[in-house]
């Protein structure tokens, strides 16, 4: 199975803050990776998929990058409602396993 | 509007079963592979199982294989989840996922005596 490390898993920032996070895969995936946000109780929303394409209607401040084993998440400018918890998973080969998670707090 | 609503969770003693079902809407569901991801209490997502757009190809996470069997329904637009010989690690929210883009709000199984 590929296995996907995310790095931090807790990251504190404040609202206006550029924000980086870091996927690793114990693989090459390509290009097959997504990125997700979940807030508390609701389900996970996709931002981008594949590893640099923003979904419609995700903010320009998300941005996506990376291909092989390396990918990165980069928030431009932390806004109020970024605050939640960001999984990558790839989609290279089954299972379609999920990095653990980097929980986004306000400093 | 795309929807997808879970139903059928619940608690269930070890070694039980339990059928979810996920009701689709307001997409063609036929043109799309369909997902289960679950979330065990306060942990990350884990991939379980999905299944091609006719119900030709499924594929499972290893921990639940020879015990949970993905289904549709294509003129229902319903997708299913059968769950066998339960554990307590089988305890998360169940959620239903159009390929990876459109989620459910999730079903809660617990699995306890």
């Amino acid at each position: 199975d590929i296995q996907l490390t995310q790095s931090p898993s807790f990251l504190s920032a404040s609202v206006g803050d550029r924000v980086t996070i870091t996927c690793r895969a114990s693989q090459g995936i390509s290009s097959y990776l997504a990125w997700y946000q979940q807030k508390p109780g609701k389900a996970p929303k996709l931002l981008i998929h594949p590893a640099s394409t923003l979904r419609s209607g995700v903010p320009s401040r998300f941005s996506g990058s990376g291909s092989g084993t390396e990918f990165t998440l980069t928030i431009s400018s932390l806004q109020p409602e970024d605050f939640a918890t960001y999984y990558c998973q790839q989609l290279n080969s089954y299972p379609r396993t999920f990095g653990q998670g980097t929980n986004l707090e306000i400093k | 509007e795309v929807q997808l609503v879970e139903s059928g969770g619940g608690l269930v003693q070890p070694g039980g079963s339990l059928r979810l079902s996920c009701a689709a809407s307001g997409f063609t569901f036929s043109d799309y592979w369909m997902s289960w991801v679950r979330q065990a209490p306060g942990k990350g997502l884990e991939w379980v199982a999905n299944i091609q757009k006719d119900g030709s190809e499924k594929n499972y996470v290893d921990s639940v294989k020879g015990r949970f069997t993905i289904s549709r329904d294509n003129a229902k637009n319903s997708l299913y989840l059968q769950m066998n010989s339960l554990r307590a690690e089988d305890t998360a929210v169940y959620y239903c996922a159009r390929h990876i883009d459109y989620w459910g709000q999730g079903t809660l199984v617990t699995v306890s005596s």
